[in-house]
């Protein structure tokens, strides 16, 4: 079946340590995406890629980081850098095409700061 | 830049009544599309419906259907006949030509027996 496959689905990292989270597809979708969001608020994007070895910035990128080295796979490190790094992090990803780019989602990764 | 706009935190609708969620946008791109999703307590992002910049007719989608007003940049999403398994976090979205793909901040909507 094609889908969105995020993973883990629960994480806890300790103060001052790196975490990736895995983001893989296999839907053939150009465009991904990575959203942030806090208990009872909407979706934050963190960074999003149209193509391989290419990705911006989204509204709240600072302390993360991502690559795109293969089409299938947009994985995030969340950094030390990240000073409040709790919450849901969602992955998502959508062809590109002007009349319709309805994006799918993950299931999402929790991640607790211990 | 593109900005979404939900006025409504949350909201209670009874059982097999109508409920309208708000939603506002601000985009300089021509061509976009607008979106609504449904998250429900189990944090699973569920398509629900699309409207194109360019489409004449306002889109439906089953008991869901979209009030786009292009000129005043709004896109309602109406839920007819509500279950309650409607009740959830909904929230609108909106992709430009850059495919930057943004969210509002979500109404909850709370169905009564």
């Amino acid at each position: 079946d094609g889908g969105i496959t995020q993973s883990p689905k629960y994480l806890f990292r300790k103060e001052g340590q790196n975490v990736t989270l895995s983001c893989e597809q296999n839907l053939n979708h150009d465009a991904m995406y990575w959203y942030r969001q806090d208990p009872g608020q909407g979706l934050r994007l963190i960074y999003y890629s149209q193509i391989v070895n290419d990705f911006q910035k989204g509204d709240i990128a600072e302390g993360y980081s991502v690559s795109r080295e293969k089409k299938e796979s947009f994985p995030l490190t969340v950094t030390s850098a990240q000073k409040n790094p709790t919450a849901f992090y969602l992955c998502a990803s959508s062809i590109l095409d002007t009349s319709n780019t309805e994006a799918f989602f993950g299931q999402g990764t929790r991640l607790t700061v211990v | 830049a593109q900005k979404i706009t939900q006025t409504q935190p949350g909201m209670f609708v009874q059982e097999k009544e109508a409920v309208t969620l708000d939603c506002t946008y601000d985009t300089s791109d021509p061509s976009y599309g607008l979106f609504w999703y449904k998250q429900p307590s189990s944090g699973e992002m569920i398509f629900l419906i699309y409207q194109g910049s360019y489409d004449q007719q306002n889109a439906t989608e089953g008991r869901y259907s979209l009030n786009f007003q292009k000129a005043r940049k709004s896109a309602n999403l109406v839920i007819s006949a509500s279950q309650l398994g409607d009740s959830a976090m909904y929230f609108c979205a909106i992709s430009p030509h850059d495919y930057k793909l943004s969210f509002g901040a979500g109404t909850t909507v709370t169905v009564r027996a």
